[in-house]
C-alpha cells in the first residue's frame, strides 16, 4: 500500500512569506502528527490530528498551525516565516484511537526560509 | 514520558551483530520502550517495542532488562544500509500522539 505522501518535498521561501505544507497519510489512517526537525533541536512535535480535530500540541508559536480533512490529509501553515523555520518538516500518521502502535513517517518536506 | 540516555556514535563491521544501548532507569511500570531509526534526510522508521518481555521482528531484537531500567536493540548481521541514527523513544501506550526523540546513537556500519 502507499506509504506516507508529503508535498512538496522542497521549498524555498523569504521571510515574512507564509507557506503551506500538504501530507497524506496511508490509506485507512486517521491520525496524522507533525515534526520539525532541525540540526540544533532535533526533532520536536508540532501537533496531531484526529478525525478534523487537533488533539495534542506542541510548543510552538501560533504562527504554526494545522487542520486535517475529512479524507484524513493534513495540512500544516506557517506565517510570518522566519530564518529559524528552517527545517525538515515531517509527517507521521497512524490508525489512531486510543491504542499507539507506531506511526509511519514521511520522508519530509525541506523548507528553507531565506 | 521517561527520558533516555544513548550513546552519541557507535561503530560496527558489516555482516556484525549491532548491540545499541539505551538507558531508561526512570521508566514506569506501564510505558513502553519503542525504537526508530533515521537514515539520512528520510523519516524516522518505527523498528521495534516492548513492554518487559524480549521482542523480536524481522529487523531487530530488543533485550529489555528485568528491572527494565535499561534495553539494547540487536541488529543481528548488520549491513552499510542500517548506518543511521537510531532513537530509543519510552512512552505510555496511550499517552496519544507525541513521540519525544532524544538525539540518539548516530550507527556506522564499515565495510
Amino acid at each position: 500500500k502507499a506509504g506516507v505522501t508529503q508535498t512538496p518535498r522542497y521549498l524555498i521561501k523569504t521571510r515574512g512569506q507564509q507557506v503551506t505544507l500538504s501530507c497524506s497519510p496511508i490509506s485507512g489512517h486517521r491520525s496524522v502528527s507533525w515534526y520539525q526537525q532541525t540540526p540544533g533541536q532535533g526533532l520536536q512535535f508540532l501537533f496531531e490530528y484526529f478525525s478534523e480535530t487537533q488533539r495534542n500540541k506542541g510548543n510552538f508559536p501560533g504562527r504554526f498551525s494545522g487542520r486535517q480533512f475529512s479524507n484524513s490529509r493534513s495540512e500544516m501553515n506557517v506565517s510570518t516565516l522566519e530564518l529559524g523555520d528552517s527545517a525538515l518538516y515531517l509527517c507521521a500518521s497512524s490508525l489512531g484511537g486510543g491504542s499507539y502502535r507506531g506511526y509511519t513517517f514521511g520522508s519530509g518536506t525541506r523548507l528553507t526560509v531565506v | 514520558d521517561a527520558k533516555t540516555t544513548q550513546p552519541p556514535s557507535m561503530d560496527c563491521a558489516e555482516g556484525r551483530a549491532a548491540n545499541l544501548p539505551c538507558n531508561h532507569s526512570t521508566i514506569s511500570g506501564n510505558e513502553y520502550v519503542y525504537w526508530y531509526r533515521q537514515i539520512h534526510s528520510q523519516g524516522p522508521q518505527y523498528i521495534i517495542h516492548g513492554l518487559k518481555n524480549n521482542e523480536t521482528n524481522e529487523m531487530a531484537s530488543l533485550i529489555i532488562t528485568e528491572d527494565r531500567k535499561s534495553s539494547t536493540l540487536i541488529l543481528p548481521h548488520a549491513t552499510l544500509r542500517d548506518t543511521a541514527v537510531y532513537y530509543c523513544i519510552v512512552r505510555e501506550e496511550t499517552s496519544g500522539s507525541r513521540l519525544t526523540f532524544g538525539e540518539g546513537t548516530q550507527l556506522t556500519v564499515n565495510p
